[in-house]
């Protein structure tokens, strides 16, 4: 089945460590976008990829950058993880930006020690 | 900028009996409204959405959803609730432009056998 598929599904990681979470989709779609999900909150746009294209939130902290080698794979590097940084990473793709609507992979939960 | 307001954190229901969790946005333009639901541990799942057109737009598993310009809703109904619609269900709002989507806070549904 196509889906969207995220590595790995836990993370643990020390306070300034990097460390690189990493999605990838087999529905061709052209659109890439990275959230966070703290608990009980609302997911919240970090970035996304139109193409090549990379756009950013205005936001998004210079902590967080992000990778898209080829139309199927897309990596969120966070350079030197906080503790507020601990919290649910959702990858998701769409055909279109606008109108269409996004699939989501499962999520990496990211622990920051 | 545009936002979405969700006004309540929990909606309980009893099996069989009709649901609804509220949605209320504000737009500039013209609203592109969606509904995704959240199982635990899981990404989101996109359920509907309108763009245009009819205001009583039709879903998966059973969910429908009412635009209401006047009145800037878009509650999610459900005629009859089963335990397993028991997740976390989130509105989300574009406007018009370049803007990306944004997520209500969240509702949580819990349906009682």
């Amino acid at each position: 089945d196509a889906m969207v598929i995220q590595n790995p599904r836990y993370q643990v990681t020390q306070f300034g460590k990097p460390v690189t979470l990493s999605c990838s989709q087999t529905l061709n779609h052209n659109v890439m976008y990275w959230y966070q999900q703290k608990s009980s909150q609302a997911p919240k746009l970090l970035f996304h990829y139109y193409d090549k294209d990379f756009n950013n939130e205005a936001d998004t902290p210079d902590n967080f950058q992000s990778r898209r080698p080829n139309t199927s794979f897309c990596f969120l590097d966070i350079r030197s993880p906080g503790l507020g940084d601990a919290a649910m990473y959702l990858c998701a793709t769409g055909e279109g930006f606008w109108l269409g609507e996004q699939y989501f992979g499962p999520g990496t939960r990211l622990t920051v020690t | 900028a545009q936002s979405v307001a969700q006004p309540e954190d929990q909606v309980n229901v009893a099996e069989g009996n009709p649901l609804t969790v509220k949605c209320t946005y504000s737009v500039s333009g013209n609203p592109y409204l969606f509904w995704y639901v959240q199982y635990p541990n899981r990404g989101l799942q996109f359920l509907l959405k309108y763009i245009t057109g009819d205001n009583l737009v039709k879903g998966s598993y059973g969910f429908e959803a009412e635009f209401n310009k006047s009145q800037t809703s878009f509650h999610l109904k459900k005629p009859s609730a089963l335990v397993s619609d028991s997740a976390l269900y989130f509105c989300a709002v574009r406007d018009v432009g370049n803007t990306p989507l944004v997520f209500g806070k969240g509702t949580r549904l819990s349906v009682i056998a």
